[in-house]
């Protein structure tokens, strides 16, 4: 069974104080890995999707980072604007499963100014 | 562009009351999902359809959906119960890339926060 789990499940930081958030995943055959930002009472919102091991995406100041075994969120000089539920999603192999993915429980980030 | 749009975006129901969320979306997506999302357990699929006129059920009864064309994938709860009580979230995604096996990004609506009393 896939499982994706997120670490930590709420991280708080003040303005300007870099860190990073963890998405660690068991997957048959992986074909992406998604990161999606949502604000409260709001649906997500896409970030990133990264293919294979040691690929990178940047985004302002996100950065995605994929291993065969994880994925890191980096966040370099946050601002309160970052604060927001960062999920993680994974896209199983299978042709029968194209389309469905699977979700950690998402991280909650808080950004002090 | 409206993407994909779910109403309603708040309802109260009660217990053995059925009700049905909308989504519809504007992008000509095949793929259209269900997912509802609970405090710290993330998002889970409820059902989802690859194409109009096909549908895949991913958790048991309680649920229904039809897809009787590409914009609209409809959610039914046939007879509400308390542990239904969630924030619904409609998806969709376009299956374009799936000769190279490239999955592409799921685009969400805004959610339907839903209790049933």
């Amino acid at each position: 069974e896939d499982q994706v789990t997120q670490s930590p499940e709420a991280l708080r930081l003040q303005e300007g104080e870099s860190s990073s958030l963890n998405c660690s995943y068991t997957v048959s055959g992986l074909r992406g890995l998604f990161w999606y930002r949502q604000d409260p009472g709001k649906g997500p919102e896409f970030l990133f999707t990264l293919y294979s091991a040691g690929e990178e995406k940047e985004k302002e100041r996100l950065k995605a980072t994929l291993t065969k075994k994880e994925s890191f969120l980096h966040i370099t000089a946050p601002k309160p604007e970052d604060s927001a539920t960062y999920l993680c999603a994974v896209h199983p192999g299978g042709g029968t499963s194209y389309g469905k993915l699977t979700f950690g429980q998402g991280t909650i980030l808080t950004v002090h100014p | 562009n409206a993407g994909v749009t779910q109403t309603p975006k708040f309802h109260i129901l009660k217990t053995g009351q059925s009700m049905t969320l909308q989504c519809a979306q504007d992008m000509n997506h095949g793929y259209m999902s269900w997912y509802r999302q609970d405090p710290g357990m993330g998002l889970r699929l409820i059902y989802y359809s690859a194409a109009a006129g096909t549908t895949d059920k991913e958790v048991p009864n309680g649920y229904n959906v039809s897809r009787l064309n590409t914009e609209d994938f409809p959610l039914r709860l046939v007879s509400a119960a308390p542990s239904q009580t969630s924030v619904y979230l409609c998806a969709s995604s376009d299956p374009e890339k799936r000769r190279a096996k490239v999955p592409t990004e799921a685009f969400f609506g805004q959610g339907t926060r839903l209790t049933v009393v």
